[in-house]
């Protein structure tokens, strides 16, 4: 059971260039995020879908795309990279059977570096 | 602005020490509440999460929360270096996404 899945693990852009960054779930969860990681600023929001078909902006969404391509396949796009979205990229998915248990399930992460 | 504070540590105990790691978040409307682990170079996984006012248990972890004063914290008994981790506090806020504080990096001596 593979869980969440992220594509690539490392990547190195030159400022200006595009990319996208792939994430597959096969756990049927409704929900998929998308979230990056600095140091000393923990885990912040980008964008997310809570169902096929939908998504929304998270904290930092701005230079950033999404597509929610079908349940299993949530994908983040960096049109023109710059050098402040250099960092570590974590695609999570759930299933929240309530309010109370917002269990997320992450992929092992890519970092990213914009030169 | 909603937030979720930590103290990004670290926090040194020696093995077999309680380890008390503290949040405290901005939002009254958060209803619940979370506890990751990190390793580093690894992504986050979840150990605890907790809804009611008091404490929840498990092994050798237990959870704090009381609302009132905003505060969640999560103490780790019989500590042990394999519990040398960052843990990530998060909150459910009323939007229902999770805010994530930047963590307490824990390590724990032999």
């Amino acid at each position: 059971n593979a869980g969440v899945t992220q594509t690539p693990k490392f990547q190195v852009l030159k400022t200006g260039q595009s990319m996208t960054l792939q994430c597959a779930q096969d756990m049927n969860h409704n929900s998929m995020y998308w979230y990056r990681q600095d140091p000393g600023m923990g885990l912040r929001l980008i964008y997310y879908s809570a169902s096929e078909g939908t998504t929304d902006k998270g904290e930092v969404p701005n230079g950033y795309n999404v597509s929610r391509l079908n349940k299993r396949e949530f994908s983040l796009r960096l049109e023109s990279a710059a050098p402040s979205q250099t960092s570590v990229y974590f695609c999570a998915s759930s299933d929240p059977s309530g309010v109370y248990n917002e269990k997320l399930f992450f992929g092992s992460g890519t970092q990213l570096s914009v030169l | 602005q909603k937030e979720v504070e930590q103290n990004s540590g670290p926090l040194s105990v020696p093995e077999g020490a309680i380890a008390s790691l503290n949040c405290t978040y901005s939002d009254r409307g958060s209803q619940s509440f979370f506890w990751y682990r990190q390793y580093s170079g690894k992504s986050p996984e979840l150990i605890m999460f907790i809804y009611s006012n008091g404490d929840k248990e498990d092994g050798r972890f237990t959870a704090q929360l009381n609302k009132a004063s905003q505060y969640v914290s999560l103490l780790i008994r019989d500590s042990q270096p394999s519990d040398s981790a960052t843990y990530l506090c998060a909150g459910l806020d009323s939007s229902y996404k999770l805010i994530f504080g930047s963590g307490t990096r824990l390590l724990v001596r032999p």
